[in-house]
């Protein structure tokens, strides 16, 4: 079975400055997608950024960007240039591909608050 | 509407109630999902419907939990003689066809309280 594991509960990060969550994951799978999902108290979950395993290059939306180091099963989040706005619940996610692959596994979640 | 829609948003129930939550899923997208997430957690999976046929019911931790997508669209999740255990969020996600790589859209949830 899939786990994903998020090591830290809360994090915080000063407005504008840089911050860095954590998730690391196992499966014996060799295909598989990686995501972070963002959940602010209204509680609908908006995806941040996906990862393909079979791509080597780290995935980029804007201020968003991983690290996702396969054979450490490791896939962090960093976000640059901190807003107000990023404060929410952050949840990693792991699926497999292909077809009948279809339900997420998340990890527990990291808490960011950012401090103006 | 262009997302998913839950309804309703809050739902207080005593122990021993039924109770049953709606999902109306993005127009076109034929499968869907239902995840609970339990206070200071992620979700996790119950069930997937693709069409009207529920494919996989696996998540569901008791007989006492009912999801049902009977005309491929508006799909409900009933709790028949609710616990207090079963007090979390419930989510409703759909998605387009096919594998992986779709992306899953997810509603606002239902809080769910069981007093």
């Amino acid at each position: 079975a899939q786990t994903v594991t998020q090591s830290q509960p809360e994090m915080s990060v000063q407005e504008a400055e840089t911050v860095t969550l954590s998730c690391t994951y196992d499966t014996s799978e060799s295909d598989y997608y990686l995501f972070w999902y963002k959940q602010p108290p209204s509680r609908q979950m908006i995806l941040v950024i996906r990862q393909e395993a079979y791509k080597q290059q780290n995935a980029t939306e804007n201020r968003f960007s991983v690290n996702f180091q396969k054979a450490a099963k490791s896939f962090s989040l960093k976000i640059s240039d901190s807003q107000l706005g990023d404060a929410a619940m952050y949840f990693c996610a792991y699926r497999l591909t292909g077809a009948g692959s279809y339900q997420l596994t998340f990890g527990k979640g990291t808490k960011l608050s950012v401090i103006p | 509407g262009a997302g998913v829609s839950q309804s309703p948003r809050y739902k207080v129930a005593k122990r021993g109630q039924d109770v049953a939550l709606r999902c109306d899923p993005i127009s076109g997208h034929v499968s869907l999902f239902w995840y609970q997430q339990a206070l200071g957690q992620g979700p996790e999976f119950l069930t997937y419907f693709q069409n009207e046929a529920q494919l996989d019911k696996s998540g569901l931790p008791s007989d006492r939990f009912f999801a049902e997508r009977p005309e491929g669209s508006v799909s409900t999740l009933k709790i028949q003689r609710t616990q207090q255990e079963d007090s979390a969020v419930y989510l409703c996600a759909s998605s387009l066809p096919g594998g992986g790589d779709n992306e899953q859209f997810f509603g606002p949830g239902t809080r769910l309280t069981v007093l």
